[in-house]
């Protein structure tokens, strides 16, 4: 009955290909999130969805794609991975105006 | 829009001696305000959240947060640190609508036996 749920936990890969890291929530929320967090554990929030509508872009490089088949799911596809890549994806979701519950991250390593 | 600033990247504490992170947020007052804790390898767990509701708010493992409007801090303290505390550990707002989150850059705690 896991809240938030992402897969893969780790994923390991070469420069240039492309991947993707599934979302899901089980928690009915409107809106989630995908956020970065690099070795310095900062969080860099990437994108939102709300009602599978987008209502955060940040400065993010077009490579990155959110795709949300329906309220439940926000998947992030990522295409031409680079270096710079490699850092922990988080997955979050919360109702309108309220706390975010996130999942547990997947570590990307690009080679 | 909001800015959260958390003061002192690195902190250490000696096991059983009090806990201070702090946090400010922009002068405009965020609807809500919240802590996360994030042990190594984990997501992110909520501690505590400020609704306005009463200034003191309590969370949990014995956590708790003052909201101060006059210094526009919302401080995080336990009594009594523990080792199993050690921990990177976020502040964070929503904007005014309520739909953005800006989270600090986190403060890791590290407990000293």
């Amino acid at each position: 009955d896991t809240a938030v749920s992402q897969t893969p936990k780790y994923l390991v890969t070469q420069m240039g290909n492309d991947k993707s890291i599934k979302c899901e929530q089980n928690l009915g929320h409107d809106t989630m999130y995908w956020y970065k967090q690099d070795s310095k554990k900062f969080l860099k929030i990437m994108f939102s969805y709300n009602n599978k509508e987008l209502i955060i872009n940040e400065t993010v490089p077009n490579r990155f794609s959110p795709k949300s088949p329906d309220k439940a799911h926000l998947n992030l596809h990522i295409n031409s991975l680079e270096l710079g890549d490699s850092a922990v994806y988080f997955c979050a979701s919360s109702p309108v105006g309220n706390e975010q519950f996130f999942g547990p991250g997947t570590r990307l390593t690009v080679l | 829009a909001q800015s959260v600033t958390q003061l002192g990247s690195h902190v250490s504490v000696s096991e059983g001696a009090l806990v201070l992170l702090r946090c400010n947020y922009s002068s405009s007052v965020p609807p809500y305000l919240f802590w996360y804790v994030q042990y190594p390898n984990q997501g992110l767990q909520l501690l505590l959240k400020y609704t306005s509701a009463a200034t003191l708010v309590k969370g949990i493992n014995g956590f708790e947060a003052e909201f101060k409007k006059s210094e526009t801090s919302f401080h995080l303290t336990k009594p009594s640190a523990h080792m199993s505390d050690a921990a990177e550990y976020f502040c964070a707002v929503t904007s005014n609508t309520g739909n953005q989150f800006y989270f600090g850059t986190g403060t890791s705690l590290t407990v000293i036996p």
